[in-house]
Formats: structure tokens, sequence, C-alpha cells
């Protein structure tokens, strides 16, 4: 049962533009979200993340949305560049489940010069 | 500061074998949390660990088991490897939470043989 659900695995845009990834999630009881992103032979970083009591939160050319109702959220990069190009995960963290963190399929992201 | 440090980097073992995993935090996080990597599984979750103590778990057979020991090093060991055992195996350490801040280390690749 994926509770957390990124449906494209990959996804091309130019340099400049705008980049969204979508992550959709099930459980009603996730109430904090994180973005990783990871790149080969590395592991996960942390990007950017957001509490359930917001629906915004910005960092520099990153921004995540999250649509509680619609069970959503997306991950806007802005503009895309070259260095971007990595696998991103969306994560959710159960609020009594401590460390508890589900993570996302992943999405590819590649920018092209 | 160093940062989450796993080894070995790379493991091939035969099936049958048994295998384990080192994971040390970064300086003064104490929870150590576990997660494989398989290809279109995205990153799932293992166990985690906080001052010595398992807090959660995940939907993995009793053949992984894990551990953390007093300067929050933590071990992880699969039994009776099976050949869909081979994934990359990841590594994340906090203070205490996500909110905190959530740090992978680079990874065990274990191949099965």
């Amino acid at each position: 049962d994926q509770q957390v659900k990124q449906n494209s695995p990959s996804l091309s845009v130019q340099e400049g533009r705008i980049s969204i990834l979508n992550c959709d999630y099930t459980n009603s009881m996730f109430d904090y979200f994180l973005w990783y992103k990871k790149y080969p032979a590395e592991g996960p970083t942390f990007l950017i993340s957001i509490s359930s009591i917001k629906d915004k939160n910005e960092d520099g050319r990153f921004t995540v949305f999250l649509n509680k109702s619609a069970k959503h959220l997306s991950l806007h990069i802005v503009p895309s560049q070259p260095g971007d190009s990595a696998v991103y995960f969306c994560a959710a963290r159960n609020s009594g489940g401590y460390q508890k963190v589900t993570f996302g399929t992943g999405t590819k992201l590649q920018v092209i010069p | 500061k160093a940062g989450v440090t796993q080894t070995p980097r790379y493991l091939i073992k035969t099936r049958g074998q048994q295998v384990t995993l080192s994971c040390s935090p970064i300086s003064g996080h104490r929870s150590v949390s576990w997660y494989q990597q398989t290809p279109g599984q995205g990153l799932q979750f293992l166990f985690e660990y906080f001052s010595e103590t398992q807090r959660n778990k995940g939907n993995f057979p009793g053949r992984f088991s894990g551990r953390q020991f007093s300067n929050s090093r933590s071990e992880m060991n699969v039994s009776t490897l099976e050949l869909g055992d081979s994934a990359l195996y990841l590594c994340a350490s906090s203070l205490a939470g996500v909110d905190y801040g959530y740090t992978f280390g680079s990874g065990t690749r274990l191949t099965v043989v």
C-alpha cells in the first residue's frame, strides 16, 4: 500500500523554465511533508519541508505547495538549472509516528541546457 | 562536522548468507533510521532507533533486524539473504525527529548473488 505516490517517474524541463513535481498521499494522519533530492551514488539531501498547518513554503528557487483537501503537494523549482537534475523524493510523517517517514517512489528530473 | 557514515559502501554476498551494515550518525544525533531503496519502490522504511530503543518498525520480515549502541552508532543485520534483498540501504540520523533535520548517509549497495 503506497501511501505516498509520485505518479510521474520522470520529467524533462528546459533550463530557465519552471519544474513542477507532484506528490499525492492517502493517509490523513500525515502532518509534515518533506522533499529530498538525490544524486546517483549519494544519499538523499533535504530540500524543503512544510507543516500541515501551512499551504505554502518558499526557500529561494524552491516552493512547496500543500493542498490538504486534495491530499496533494507539489514542488516548484523556478528557474530550473542543469544542476537540479536529480531524483526528487516526496516524504510524509505520521503525526503520531515519531520518526516514521514514508517516502514516495521518486521523480527523476532532467533539466536540459 | 562529519556527516553520516555508512560502511561498507559496497557488498556482494551469496544467497543464504547474512550481512551486517554499519551507520555512524552525526555527532550528537540520537535518532537513526534505516531505509531500503530499490528501483520502482522508492525508499522503504525499515526501522528507527532512538537512544538504543527501537521506536518504529516497517513492514519487513524478521530477517531484518537492527540495534543501536550507547554512542548512537547503529547496525543493521539481514540473515538468510535472498536475491530480492539486493538494494541500496540508507541510514539517516537526526537529533530527535524529522523536524530537527534528517541527514542521510551515502548508503551501502548490497548485491546478493
